[in-house]
């Protein structure tokens, strides 16, 4: 069975910092890997995915992850974060489309702090 | 609409009364999941749809839950008899036929609380 550990569950960065979060990820196969974003109240917003090819990818609001099978991680990162980006961030794997296999299975989310 | 639809947004329930939560997906999308998000955990899948039918439904935690839609559009979570643990946000998503779980639009959700 598929399954996503985010070893972080709070992290606390200065504005105009750096920041990396952690995912890893177990499945069997090549897996389908996600980044989403939940601000208080609200649904979750997709980042990005990763399916296949270019294991750098590009997000929005300035986001993007690599997909590492050799340590199973996704990690995401971003040079520069802004007041805006604190909310909780999830990541997600999925099982390759099947009919009738459909779901996603998400970690238990990081939530992310901006001091000024 | 502009974007997927859950009604109510709160949700207060005495333990075991019947509940039913409702989702507007985004008009022509034929994908439509369920999810269940305990405090501070991830969201969990609870069930699928594509169209009127349910593909999925593994991830219901009882037979307690029921989840329809019968014309392929709107879909309502019942959960009968509700029990502490059921207090949660449940979260519906949709997307574009093809699309899967690929690019999922999700609601705001309903927050359950069951006292």
């Amino acid at each position: 069975a598929q399954s996503v550990t985010q070893p972080d569950i709070h992290i606390t960065v200065s504005e105009g910092a750096s920041l990396e979060l952690r995912c890893n990820y177990s499945y069997g196969a090549t897996p389908y890997l996600f980044w989403y974003v939940q601000s208080p109240g609200q649904g979750l917003q997709l980042l990005l995915k990763y399916f296949s090819g270019d294991t750098l990818v590009q997000g929005i609001k300035g986001f993007e992850a690599e997909f590492k099978r050799s340590q199973s991680s996704f990690n995401l990162r971003k040079p520069s974060v802004h007041w805006s980006d604190a909310a909780e961030y999830f990541c997600a794997v999925g099982a390759k489309a099947n009919f009738g296999n459909e779901k996603l299975t998400f970690g238990t989310g990081t939530r992310l702090t901006i001091i000024p | 609409g502009a974007g997927v639809s859950q009604s109510p947004r709160y949700k207060v329930a005495k333990r075991g009364q019947d509940v039913a939560l409702r989702c507007d997906p985004i008009s022509g999308h034929v994908s439509l999941f369920w999810y269940q998000q305990a405090l501070g955990q991830g969201p969990e899948f609870l069930t699928y749809f594509q169209n009127e039918a349910q593909l999925d439904k593994s991830g219901l935690p009882s037979d307690r839950f029921f989840a329809e839609r019968p014309e392929g559009s709107v879909s309502t979570l019942k959960i009968q008899r509700t029990q502490q643990e059921d207090s949660a946000v449940y979260l519906c998503a949709s997307s574009l036929w093809g699309q899967g779980y690929e690019k999922l639009f999700f609601g705001s959700g309903t927050q359950l609380s069951v006292l």
